[in-house]
């Protein structure tokens, strides 16, 4: 069983829904939790960044993390086709660069316009 | 411009011979690391360094070697490539203990 699960995708919504995104995990120890986006051909890029349980809000951007339930999510508000891209979940015990990142395999998600 | 450079970004190969790609940063960063990308895998860390001169393994280390003799460069060789390194392989750098790791643009490999 993989550390951390995502699911692969696709996931097809219209432009203007809501784009919910999550992943589950095993490991106890992770503390930070991360969201990165990766379009294609290019390199991942950092999204969103939790410590911790609880909530973080960027914009249209949310990140939700229940550490109770090994469970992590990421919210896209009013979705755009540039949204369209895949969303790398990624998890530390310590902060991100310097040390150990887990990642989940990431979700492909197509905004229709 | 601040970023993370991978050359070359594309590259076929045959199994066994010697390959290098190369990664540069121009941010004066600490940590540099090399990944690969395979499907529904996600990345995984092949090896990592802490600062120049200081290296180590990451999950899947096995088949390649990196060198950190400057701050800036964090090669990846692969002395003898076989097929089953064929992969998208990044490279990220960032300053120890913060949150953010910038990768560069990748380096498809095929290994034929």
């Amino acid at each position: 069983q993989k550390e951390v699960e995502q699911d692969p995708g696709p996931l097809s919504v219209p432009e203007g829904a809501i784009v919910s995104l999550n992943c589950t995990y095993s490991n106890s120890a992770f503390q930070y939790f991360m969201w990165y986006r990766q379009y294609s051909r290019k390199g991942p890029e950092l999204l969103m960044y939790t410590y911790s349980s609880g909530n973080k809000e960027d914009g249209r951007f949310t990140a939700q993390v229940d550490k109770s339930s090994k469970y992590i999510s990421l919210f896209i508000r009013d979705s755009q086709p540039s949204d369209s891209a895949t969303y790398l979940c990624a998890m530390s015990a310590l902060r991100a660069a310097g040390n150990k990142l887990t990642f989940g395999g990431g979700t492909r998600v197509l905004v229709k316009p | 411009e601040a970023q993370v450079t991978q050359n070359p970004r594309y590259l076929i190969t045959v199994t066994g011979k010697k390959l290098t790609v190369t990664c540069s940063q121009n941010m004066n960063h600490e940590y540099m690391s090399w990944y690969r990308q395979d499907p529904g895998l996600g990345l995984r860390q092949i090896y990592y360094s802490m600062n120049v001169e200081v290296t180590d393994k990451g999950d899947v280390p096995e088949g390649y070697k990196v060198s950190r003799k400057e701050k800036r460069n964090f090669p990846l060789i692969l002395e003898s490539p076989s097929p089953n390194q064929t992969s998208l392989y990044f490279c990220a750098s960032g300053r120890p203990n913060t949150d953010t790791q910038y990768f560069g643009p990748g380096t498809r490999l095929t290994v034929l």
